[in-house]
Parts: structure tokens; C-alpha cells; sequence
């Protein structure tokens, strides 16, 4: 099992920009959760999705968003990319929809914004 | 509105010393409380979890938390610390009822082991 793999690790984009973050979830997963992680901070809940749908929204603006793929698998796109969005920004699966079902985190992608 | 605070940023001890990570919760509603770890390059690494019961929960790699409702706290201790535990710990607590799996987290702890 390989676990929850992100991709890529690393991500250098300039302001303005569009970037795609991509989530695979653990086998047996159906739920996956983003969070971003500013430096020296915890992470922040952006959304979560379950069933191909936006299930829960944390306070992000319109600017981040995600799709679920038939096969569980996410992405997170945010446009119009702000100096303040460089973070590491972390997936994470659970299962049957979540709730108190353990969370397993990938390691994360490092998106850098000049 | 739930929110988490970790009281200290950094804590350093000595390999073999006890650890101890303070942690205190804010829920109108009864708390579902989470510790984890994070190691550089990592993602976060479930510690354990106190959900309903036992207000003693004991974790992996010999970790252990007690849940104190009347002191609202929630904190993270080991009885002798390795030089391996040097990492990041967050506390967190899992927002509204628990069904939806959105999980608020402290600022988080850096955990110094001195040899």
C-alpha cells in the first residue's frame, strides 16, 4: 500500500499564475481533505471532498478549488496565484466519508510563489 | 467554534527526560481531540486520538494523553524522550460533530532532544 502520494513535491510559480495540485488517496479511501500549511504554522482546512463533490469548505476564497475523480483521486487548483499562498499544501484520505475515521496525510507539495 | 492553542512553541529536553506538550481546547460541544506528528520533508503522522471513554488515551512510539474536561486541556507527555521524537507535534480537534472530518489544529510544538 503505497499510502497518500502527492504530487509534485516541489512547485516555484510567479504571481498571477494558475497552479495544479495533485492527491491520490490511501487504497480503500473515499474521502480526501486539503489543508495548507503556512511556515510555522498548522495547517488550515481549505475543502474536503466525498462522492466527487465539495462536502465542506473552510474560509478560502474562490480563488482555490478541487475536483474528485471517479477513482477517489483530487486536485486542488488555484488561480491567480499571491506571494501568500507559497505553503506547503497537504491531502489527506480517510474513509466512509470521513467523520471520525482516521485522517492519513502525503507528504505534501511546496508551492513557492515569487 | 472550536479552536485548539498549544502553549510553547519550542520545548527542548534532555534524551531521557519526560516530555510534556500543553495543549488546551475551545468546543461548545463535546471535543474529538487529536495529536500528531510531523517530521521535516513529512506529512502529519497520526500520535493518537481521544474520541468518547477513557480520558487516558496511550498513543504510538510510547506517547500518551489525558483528557481533562475541567481544565479544557488535552496535553501530550512520555516518560523519557529519544533523540527520534525531535519533530513538530500538533494538537487538533475535530470541528462540529465529527461527521464531516475537518480538523482544527494548534500552531503546533517544535520538540528539541538534547543528548
Amino acid at each position: 500500500d503505497a499510502g497518500v502520494t502527492q504530487s509534485p513535491t516541489h512547485l516555484i510559480k510567479t504571481r498571477g499564475q494558475q497552479v495544479t495540485l495533485r492527491c491520490s488517496p490511501k487504497s480503500g479511501h473515499d474521502t480526501v481533505s486539503w489543508y495548507q500549511q503556512a511556515l510555522g504554522q498548522g495547517p488550515q482546512f481549505i475543502f474536503q471532498y466525498y462522492e466527487e463533490e465539495e462536502r465542506q469548505r473552510g474560509n478560502f476564497p474562490d480563488r482555490f478549488s478541487g475536483h474528485q475523480f471517479p477513482n477517489y483521486s483530487s486536485e486542488l487548483n488555484v488561480n491567480a496565484l499571491l506571494l501568500g499562498d507559497s505553503a506547503l499544501y497537504l491531502c489527506a484520505s480517510s474513509a466512509m466519508g470521513g467523520g471520525l475515521n482516521e485522517q492519513f496525510f502525503g507528504p505534501g507539495t511546496r508551492l513557492t510563489v515569487l | 467554534a472550536q479552536s485548539v492553542t498549544q502553549l510553547g512553541s519550542h520545548v527542548s529536553v534532555s534524551e531521557g527526560a519526560l516530555v510534556l506538550l500543553r495543549c488546551n481546547y475551545s468546543s461548545s460541544v463535546p471535543p474529538y481531540l487529536f495529536w500528531y506528528v510531523q517530521y521535516p520533508n513529512q506529512g502529519l503522522q497520526l500520535l493518537l486520538k481521544y474520541t468518547t471513554g477513557a480520558t487516558l488515551v496511550k498513543g504510538i512510539n510510547g506517547f500518551e494523553a489525558e483528557f481533562k474536561k475541567s481544565e479544557t486541556s488535552f496535553h501530550l507527555t512520555k516518560p523519557s524522550a529519544h533523540m527520534s521524537d525531535a519533530a513538530e507535534y500538533f494538537c487538533a480537534v475535530i470541528h462540529g460533530s465529527g461527521n464531516t472530518g475537518k480538523l482544527i489544529f494548534g500552531q503546533g510544538t517544535t520538540l528539541q532532544v538534547k543528548p
